[in-house]
């Protein structure tokens, strides 16, 4: 079936270095949404890339929808502690009904 | 954010109970899910309707059992649980199916006794 995979799974940065997370599908796909869960909390969607090649800038956050739409990157500049949290990228189901979700990256930065 | 709300917060219940869990939105969707979320583990989805009908069962076992009266409704009723069913429960609203970003409830914190 249609898997979506992110990594790393896990990962621990000093406050203010950049931070990377990757997202890969199986299939192709129409749109990737990105979504953060911090500590405790719900998964709050962030963005979502429709156009192949399109890219996005939220702040500090940067998002890239591959040219081939299987992949795509979430890219955060100089962290901050408020960027703590499991960062998920999901994509439509084959059949449209449903989004599959990545596993996550989780992300911790030392202050 | 109160678009997605859901009831209790928190349920600790024996094996043997039965309970249920609540979700409301209130965002004029028409499309609802079920996801479970274990400790260091991916979202799992469990439901999902669109417009008041199921569309997907993830081959989630027949202790769990949904029920959507209604666009803005959905419930999760649970019934001889095993201790591996804890988990937060997630429900979640979009507009419609998959292009559309997903809204999430703040969940609600199961635990089986």
């Amino acid at each position: 079936g249609q898997q979506v995979m992110q990594i790393p799974q896990y990962q621990h940065v000093q406050e203010g270095e950049d931070f990377t997370t990757y997202c890969n599908s199986s299939t192709t796909l129409s749109n990737i949404q990105w979504y953060k869960q911090r500590p405790g909390g719900h998964p709050v969607f962030l963005i979502q890339l429709v156009k192949s090649g399109e890219v996005k800038k939220q702040k500090r956050l940067t998002f890239q929808f591959g040219e081939a739409k299987k992949n795509s990157s979430l890219h955060i500049t100089a962290t901050q502690t408020t960027d703590v949290g499991t960062y998920f990228c999901a994509g439509p189901g084959q059949y449209g009904n449903k989004l599959v979700f990545g596993a996550g990256t989780i992300l911790r930065v030392k202050s | 954010e109160t678009g997605v709300t859901q009831t209790p917060r928190h349920l600790v219940m024996g094996m043997t109970n039965k309970k249920s869990l609540k979700c409301e939105q209130h965002l004029g969707h028409n499309a609802m899910y079920w996801y479970k979320q274990s400790a260091k583990k991916p979202l799992e989805l469990m439901f999902v309707y669109n417009f008041k009908e199921q569309t997907e069962n993830n081959s989630v076992p027949s202790r769990f059992s949904p029920e959507c009266p209604n666009s803005s409704h959905l419930f999760l009723h649970l019934h001889t649980l095993q201790p591996e069913d804890s988990a937060l429960y997630l429900c979640a609203s979009s507009q419609e199916h998959s292009f559309y970003e997903q809204y999430f409830g703040p969940g609600t914190r199961l635990t089986v006794t």
